[in-house]
């Protein structure tokens, strides 16, 4: 069973730019979460997705940024008009559909450099 | 509302000696506790966590942890530190069937030989 996968793993964008991060949580996870590292610092929450619907967004910042996780295909968090503020390791997580939803398993994050 | 503090951004042990990472929490509910390590530019490996079951978890790689709820404490602790545990340690709190969790700003462990 493949682990949380998350790419890509590095990115590279100039102010302005649109990023694009993608998440494939592992096998029968239904529940996805993104977290958002800055230098020196621990993770923040971000947001909660189910298939289809976005369940807690409370840590999304109001504009710019936005998460989806579709019926089909990864979850993808996309950040608009990057700033050089938004360069960080962006994880996301996944943890089951049923059973034990607290626990988290997280993929390598994707880095993101914005120039 | 949850919250986490690990009391030490630093702690430094030698190879062989025991290795204390100390984290306090709080919630308004029965709590979910982790911890999780991160090695250099690597993603987030879970060591353990407590659920209500026994107080007295054990995870990998020797790793252990007690959840003191009179103290709202969930201190990590390993007998003997190897030069391999370097990294970051996060401890996280989630409340059950919360979904988000939230993480301490991390203890720093370093090994010297």
């Amino acid at each position: 069973n493949a682990g949380v996968m998350q790419n890509p793993r590095h990115l590279v964008r100039r102010r302005g730019q649109e990023a694009r991060l993608r998440c494939s949580p592992m096998k029968g996870h239904s529940h996805v979460y993104w977290y958002r590292q800055l230098p020196e610092e621990g993770l923040k929450f971000m947001v909660y997705l189910q298939k289809e619907n976005i369940i807690d967004e409370s840590g999304m910042p109001k504009e710019r940024f936005s998460a989806e996780f579709p019926k089909e295909g990864p979850s993808i968090l996309r950040i608009q008009q990057v700033v050089r503020g938004d360069s960080a390791a962006y994880f996301c997580a996944s943890s089951p559909t049923s059973g034990s939803p607290d626990t988290q398993y997280f993929g390598p994050g994707t880095r993101l450099t914005v120039l | 509302a949850q919250s986490v503090t690990q009391l030490d951004s630093h702690v430094s042990v030698s190879e062989g000696t025991p290795v204390l990472l100390r984290c306090n929490y709080s919630s308004s509910y029965s709590p979910s506790l982790f911890w999780y390590v991160q090695h250099p530019n690597k993603g987030l490996q879970l060591l353990l966590k407590y659920t209500s079951a026994a107080t007295l978890v054990k995870g990998i790689n020797g790793f252990e942890a007690e959840f003191k709820k009179s103290e709202t404490s969930f201190h990590l602790t390993k007998p003997s530190a190897h030069m391999s545990d370097a990294a970051e340690y996060f401890c996280v709190v989630s409340e059950v069937n919360a979904g988000k969790s939230t993480f301490g700003d991390g203890t720093t462990l370093t090994v010297k030989p």
